[in-house]
């Protein structure tokens, strides 16, 4: 069945680098995704990965995926006060084509 | 190019009433779903629209129903209202190409009491 797992909150400091992970348990994932979402917003795509890749960079973001655990990863490199939000990774599964599978947040909060 | 829209940003209703959502998607694309984030959780998918036809349903009752427009906007009803069905009722709007990238509009924040 669907199931997406995340840790519930992170606290770094400003500058340091902050690893968001999440798991999944449907191995017809199609693609993972990380999304942003800052109070009262909506939210904002920030990467996705196809399933078959291991690992994705843009800019200050770096996805790794180990397909084997089910494991999925976000590095958010010099973290800024600006990234303080919550961080939801979702999926797609084969079959199913753009239904988002999301879940349940990470809290980063990001302290001076 | 205005990003995905939706109105209204907030709304109160009581329970037993119906309520409807709008969204218009982002330009150029064709695909809208929908989800209902519930304090404190993930967004959950209600469905999605293309071509004005329902393609796909999550685990909603009937009482939520949708529709397409021939412009591609989309509307959310939901009938005879519980209180548990408040929460940020969120459109995404794809095209269909391109249905990875899914793009997130502002949502609308229902509150029933």
């Amino acid at each position: 069945g669907e199931d997406v797992e995340q840790s519930l909150f992170l606290s770094v400091r400003e500058g340091d680098s902050s690893v968001i992970n999440c798991t999944y348990t449907d191995s017809s994932s199609t693609y993972l995704y990380w999304y942003k979402q800052e109070p009262g917003a909506g939210l904002q795509l920030l990467t996705y990965i196809f399933s078959n890749m291991d690992m994705k960079q843009d800019q200050r973001l770096t996805v790794l995926l180990n397909k084997k655990d089910k494991h999925l990863s976000l590095r958010i490199a010099d973290t800024q006060t600006g990234d303080s939000a919550i961080y939801f990774c979702a999926e797609t599964l084969l079959g199913t084509a753009s239904k988002l599978t999301f879940g349940t947040g990470t809290r980063l909060q990001v302290t001076l | 190019d205005a990003g995905v829209t939706q109105s209204p940003t907030h709304l109160i209703k009581t329970r037993g009433q119906q309520v409807t959502l709008r969204c218009s998607p982002k330009s150029g694309h064709d695909t809208v779903s929908w989800y209902q984030q519930a304090l404190g959780q993930g967004p959950q998918f209600i469905f999605q629209y293309y071509e004005e036809e329902e393609r796909q349903r999550g685990n909603f009752p009937d009482r939520f129903s949708g529709h397409q427009f021939p412009n591609y906007s989309s509307e959310l009803n939901v009938n005879a209202l519980l209180l548990g069905d408040s929460a940020l009722y969120l459109c995404a709007s794809s095209a269909l190409a391109g249905i990875n990238e899914q793009f997130f509009g502002p949502g609308t924040r229902l509150t029933v009491l």
